[in-house]
C-alpha cells in the first residue's frame, strides 16, 4: 500500500496573505503527481500534473513544485482570495504500471475575509 | 473542458435494496473509468477500474459481487451497489479518462446513505 500523507490536514488564512502545504509520497514509486482543487459539492478540478523532478508549474496565483528524490510536492498559494477556499488534493500515479490514483487525505484551506 | 456527470448526489435507501450510481462523460469517450469511495476524515480509496467493454478490475477488499460495475459505452459506467447495509454509507465518486489523455475527470461524487 502507498502512503501520501498530506500536511497540515487544515488551515485558515487571512486573505491576502500567502500559504503553502506539502503532499508527500514515497520517491521509490513515483511516476507522476497530481493536484486537485475540490471544492464542496462539486468536482475535483484538476490543477496540475508533475512528473520532472525540479518541476514548477503555475496557474495563475497558484504554484507546485516537485522533489522526486526526497519524495515531496509543495504547493503554493499566493495573495489568497475567498474563493481559494476549497479542500486541496495530491495524488500519486505509482510506476507499478497502471493508471491508478493514490490520494492523501487534502488539506482543508479556509480563506478569512 | 472534459466534463463527467455523476448521478445522484446523493441517495437514502433501506437497508437490503440496491442501489445504482450513474457517471457519463458528456464531451469524451471515457476509455477507462475508477471508482472510488471515500469514508469520512479518510482519503479517496480507489474501489475498482474498468475499461469499455471489459469486466472491471477490483481492489483487494472489494466485493465484486457487492459493487457491480458495468462500463458497456465509452460514455457511460455505472456502480450498482447490491443488497446496501448501514457500513455501505459513503461517498462514491468516478474518474474518467480518455484514449491518451493525460489528466482524469472527476463526476461530483454521490452521498448514499443505508438506513
Amino acid at each position: 500500500i502507498l502512503n501520501v500523507e498530506q500536511s497540515p490536514q487544515s488551515l485558515h488564512v487571512q486573505e491576502g496573505d500567502s500559504t503553502n502545504f506539502t503532499c508527500s509520497f514515497p520517491s521509490s514509486n513515483f511516476y507522476a503527481l497530481h493536484w486537485y482543487r475540490w471544492e464542496t459539492a462539486k468536482s475535483p478540478e484538476a490543477l496540475f500534473v508533475m512528473t520532472l523532478n525540479g518541476d514548477e508549474k503555475k496557474k495563475g496565483r497558484i504554484s507546485a513544485t516537485l522533489n522526486t528524490k526526497e519524495g515531496y510536492s509543495y504547493l503554493y498559494i499566493k495573495g489568497s482570495q475567498p474563493e481559494d477556499s476549497a479542500t486541496y488534493l495530491c495524488a500519486l500515479v505509482s510506476n507499478f504500471g497502471n493508471e491508478k490514483l493514490t490520494f492523501g487525505t487534502g488539506t482543508r484551506l479556509t480563506i478569512i475575509p | 473542458g472534459a466534463v463527467v456527470s455523476q448521478h445522484p448526489s446523493w441517495v437514502i435507501c433501506k437497508s437490503g435494496t440496491s442501489v445504482k450510481i450513474e457517471c457519463r462523460s458528456l464531451d469524451f469517450q471515457a476509455t477507462t473509468m475508477f471508482w472510488y469511495r471515500q469514508f469520512p476524515k479518510q482519503s479517496l480509496m480507489l474501489m475498482a477500474t474498468s475499461n469499455e467493454g471489459s469486466k472491471a478490475t477490483y481492489e483487494q477488499g472489494v466485493e465484486k459481487d457487492k459493487f457491480l460495475i458495468n462500463h458497456a459505452s465509452l460514455t457511460l459506467s455505472t456502480l450498482t451497489v447490491t443488497s446496501a447495509h448501514p457500513e455501505d454509507s459513503s461517498f462514491y465518486i468516478c474518474s474518467a479518462r480518455g484514449a491518451g489523455a493525460e489528466g482524469y475527470t472527476f463526476g461530483s461524487g454521490t452521498r448514499l446513505t443505508v438506513v
